[in-house]
């Protein structure tokens, strides 16, 4: 089992639409979530942290969920610029920073 | 954006000759890291460093060595480049390692092909 595994999609999502995707964990001593954006052939960004909270971000929110292991993205009114694939990012562990990402979802926002 | 740049951004080389690819930022920041990213498996952590002249092994360390000699460059070197080190490459930085400020920024990238 993958440490940390996404739905690859891609989901198609009209615009104006809402999408919303989880990210399952396997480690339960997991400290921080990420979700980061990635174009085509460019390096990822950093879209928002995770909180246990729950934390927004203008169309974007993303939930934790430690019960159950996973995070969710949230993304309201989908603009064509929305389309990329979305990392879910994992730190497994508190020394070093290591990064676990999770493979990818693609999303296509469609006029 | 961070200040992040890796160099060069494209490389094509042969099988057996050494690579090295650099990643400079202006950020400060002391922890810096290598990734390796491929169709299927994402990306994958190659080494880091929390310090200079501190570096540690990450997941797919074989075949690599790093050099940290000032807080602004990580060098990654493939001291006899193969075929399955064809890949992108990102360099990322961040401020510290746990709690607050620990998120990662990654430099464009370097397309380096093993022929």
């Amino acid at each position: 089992r993958k440490e940390v595994e996404q739905d690859p999609g891609p989901f198609n999502v009209p615009e104006g639409a809402t999408v919303a995707f989880n990210c399952t964990y396997s480690n339960s001593a997991s400290q921080s979530f990420f979700w980061y954006r990635q174009d085509c052939r460019k390096e990822p960004k950093l879209l928002m942290s995770v909180y246990s909270s729950g934390n927004e971000d203008g169309r974007f929110t993303a939930q934790l969920n430690r019960a159950s292991q996973y995070i969710s993205l949230l993304i309201r009114d989908s603009k064509l610029s929305d389309s990329a694939t979305y990392l879910c990012v994992v730190n497994l562990e508190a020394a070093g920073n290591k990064l676990t990402f999770g493979g990818g979802t693609r999303v296509l926002v469609k006029p | 954006d961070a200040g992040i740049t890796q160099s060069p951004r494209h490389k094509v080389t042969e099988t057996g000759t050494p690579v090295t690819l650099r990643c400079h930022q202006t950020e400060n920041h002391r922890y810096m890291y290598w990734y390796r990213q491929d169709p299927g498996h994402g990306l994958r952590l190659i080494h880091y460093s929390y310090g200079v002249k501190d570096t540690d092994k990450g997941e797919v360390s074989d075949g690599y060595s790093v050099s940290r000699s000032k807080t602004e460059d990580f060098l990654l070197t493939l001291e006899s480049a193969t075929s399955s080190q064809t890949s992108v490459y990102f360099c990322a930085i961040s401020a510290s390692a746990a709690g607050a400020n620990n998120e990662q920024f990654f430099g464009p990238g370097t397309r380096l092909t093993v022929l």
